[in-house]
């Protein structure tokens, strides 16, 4: 089964609000990566994180990495409805394979 | 670069049906996958290649096949189709392994009756 967890699976979100997803590994990770899938797409690469503790933004997003490098989070400030997707983390787990969390749909509430 | 095209868009099928979704990449890329999606399931590992001539298994193998004859192109054979593989279905490639940057194809929608 999958070795990398997310938490919520779902999300509403006002316009406007922030919001923060998690994605927690049951084992350390060499490193994390975050990606999103737009509806009726494919997912797209947003960022990878590689120290331990290592903090990263993108404009409105966060991205942390903590500092055992089994969890991860995201935040958003200042929802506009371009955020609307469903925001995907990854993890190495070995033996060249990567494993994806289930995902964080978020919808956005204009 | 055109990056990661997968055809076709959508396909259906009837149960027990064989057919190959194509995957390319042009970016030079060593390490391909192969990803299908589900609701609530998020992306599951079908098969991967490491390189040419070089496949292995990945969490969901069962009624899939793989081979990489050469850098650019990774198709996936389904042997004969069961409704438990209708899915969308998303080719992936990095420059080397899966620790790299994941370019994913749009995927192919997969309808089997």
């Amino acid at each position: 089964g999958q070795q990398v967890m997310q938490i919520p699976q779902y999300q509403h979100v006002q316009e406007g609000e922030d919001f923060t997803t998690y994605c927690n590994s049951s084992t350390t990770l060499s490193n994390i990566q975050w990606y999103k899938q737009r509806p009726g797409g494919h997912p797209v690469f947003l960022i990878q994180l590689v120290k331990s503790g290592e903090v990263k933004k993108q404009k409105r997003l966060t991205f942390q990495f903590g500092e055992a490098k089994k969890n991860s989070s995201l935040h958003i400030t200042a929802t506009q409805t371009t955020d609307v997707g469903t925001y995907f983390c990854a993890g190495p787990r070995g033996n060249n394979r990567l494993a994806f969390g289930k995902g964080n749909q978020v919808v956005v509430i204009p | 670069n055109a990056g990661v095209t997968q055809t076709p868009k959508f396909q259906v099928l009837k149960t027990g049906q064989s057919m190959t979704l194509q995957c390319a990449q042009d970016m030079n890329h060593e390490y391909m996958s192969w990803y299908r999606q589900d609701p609530g399931m998020g992306l599951r590992l079908i098969h991967y290649s490491v390189g040419a001539g070089i496949t292995d298994q990945g969490e969901v193998p069962n009624g899939y096949n793989v081979s990489r004859s050469t850098t650019e192109d990774f198709p996936l054979r389904l042997l004969s189709a069961a409704p438990s593989q209708t899915s969308v279905y998303f080719c992936a490639s990095s420059l080397r392994s899966e620790a790299d940057t994941q370019y994913f194809g749009p995927g192919t929608r997969l309808t089997v009756l």
